[in-house]
């Protein structure tokens, strides 16, 4: 089994509507990620949280708003969903040391 | 911050020949650097990783990259080739800003690989 999943793994939606991408971990580790990718770019970090209280703004976080409900779920929404946030988006873990960072296999996901 | 750039989006390679894949930071401190490999549709794997342990370091699939500290690189390096190893490659850095380490990645580089 996967120790990072992702749900769903594809997605198309309309501008406007609110979207929830999921992230489950099975590693244990504290630290979850939120990144997406645009070609070009390569990953730019959205929200990243180090513990269940701990949440923080990455780099590009306007439109975007998250959830940390257990140590092993950070989900990803997005409040009302436009065409520029079409793009590949991954959720990572990592350990508290070393800061190696495990993905997972990424949402696709299409606004209209 | 730290910011982290890869020379050539594009690169493509012979079967058999070696692939050179460039990676410089922006760092005064010495920092944990990654090489990640994304193959279609799925996500990243890590190839490698510097700890400040040895200066070469070797990964999987037979890749190896280089410390350069007087240089701020990392390039990654495989002597021979395979059609196997077409794929997205991504360097990251380790960055400590506001007291949270993250990591920072370039933009990657495509690397294809002809018989």
């Amino acid at each position: 089994d996967a120790d990072v999943t992702q749900t769903p793994r594809n997605r198309i939606t309309k501008t406007g509507k609110r979207i929830m991408l999921e992230c489950s971990q099975t590693k244990g580790h504290d630290r979850m990620y939120w990144y997406r990718q645009d070609p070009g770019l390569g990953l730019r970090l959205i929200y990243y949280s180090f513990d269940v209280k701990d949440i923080n703004k990455g780099e590009i976080s306007d439109g975007y708003s998250v959830s940390r409900q257990a140590q092993a779920k950070f989900s990803l929404s997005l409040e009302s969903a436009i065409p520029n946030q079409t793009a590949l988006y991954f959720c990572a873990t990592s350990e508290r040391v070393n800061n190696e960072q495990f993905f997972g296999p990424g949402t696709r996901l299409t606004v209209l | 911050a730290q910011s982290v750039t890869q020379l050539g989006s594009h690169v493509s390679v012979s079967e058999g020949a070696l692939v050179l894949l460039r990676c410089n930071y922006s760092s005064s401190v010495p920092p944990y650097l990654f090489w990640y490999v994304q193959y279609p549709n799925q996500g990243l794997q890590l190839l490698l990783k510097y700890t400040s342990a040895a200066t070469l370091v070797k990964g999987i699939n037979g890749f190896e990259a280089e410390f350069k500290k007087s240089e701020t690189s990392f390039h990654l390096t495989k002597p021979s080739a395979h059609m196997s190893d077409a794929a997205e490659y991504f360097c990251a850095v380790s960055d400590e800003t506001g007291g949270y380490n993250k990591l920072i990645f370039g933009a990657g580089t495509r690397l294809a690989v002809h018989p």
